[in-house]
């Protein structure tokens, strides 16, 4: 079974530039989650769809930050303009039935460099 | 409120010594759920266990055992001869009943290296 992906695996920009995210979860899984993990700390939920439609963005810093995910499957992430503070790994984690019952498998996350 | 304390930012052991991994959490709800991700240096997480708030047995798998005690609101996790390949962060997370979204909060995480 092919895991979560995200693409770029890397990724380094000037500030007040824009750059976006991909995530394709594993197959079949409903729930779709970005957290962002700055360098020293946990990881941090920003969003979390179920199918197309938004559960939970209450941290997302939405002046700047946007997500989507159409057709409920894959999803971007944007951020528009990025600040210095945005530098993190960014993971994309999906779930195949109802949380926190079934586990979130993670995947290998986009390392972002603002500078 | 909902946290999770893993005081140990980085633990240095030598190889087949037994480890332990401290984490606390705190939470209102009676039904929750507490977790415990291994992070390697490639960067995913990697999923360990699972355990509800209503099992209170401690675990074990190969190496690796855990300890859930609600009187004291700790999960913590004992690797017993560590190896090389147990360096990582491990993160200890909590997640509360199901009209929570089960969005994951997470521990600061806890440096673990293990010297041959």
């Amino acid at each position: 079974e092919a895991g979560v992906a995200q693409s770029p695996r890397y990724k380094i920009i000037e500030k007040r530039q824009s750059v976006a995210f991909w995530c394709n979860p594993i197959s079949g899984h409903a729930t779709l989650y970005w957290y962002q993990q700055i360098l020293g700390q946990g990881p941090k939920l920003l969003i979390q769809f179920q199918n197309n439609g938004v559960v939970d963005d209450s941290q997302l810093p939405k002046d700047r930050f946007s997500a989507e995910r159409l057709k409920g499957v894959d999803s971007t992430l944007k951020i528009q303009p990025a600040k210095l503070e945005d530098s993190a790994v960014y993971l994309c984690a999906s779930c195949l039935g109802a949380p926190p019952y079934n586990e979130q498998f993670f995947g290998p996350g986009t390392r972002l460099t603002v500078l | 409120a909902q946290k999770v304390t893993q005081a140990q930012t980085e633990i240095s052991v030598v190889e087949k010594e037994d480890v332990t991994l401290d984490c606390v959490y705190e939470t209102r709800d009676t039904t929750y759920y507490l977790f415990w991700y291994k992070q390697p240096p490639s960067g995913e997480l990697v999923f360990l266990i699972r355990r509800n708030s209503f099992d209170e047995q401690n675990e074990i798998s190969g190496r690796y055992s855990w300890n859930f005690q609600k009187s004291t609101s700790s999960f913590n996790f004992t690797i017993t001869a560590s190896q090389v390949v147990d360096s990582a962060v491990y993160f200890c997370a909590l997640s509360e009943d199901y009209n929570q979204g089960g969005k994951l909060i997470f521990g600061q995480g806890t440096e673990l290296s293990v010297k041959p």
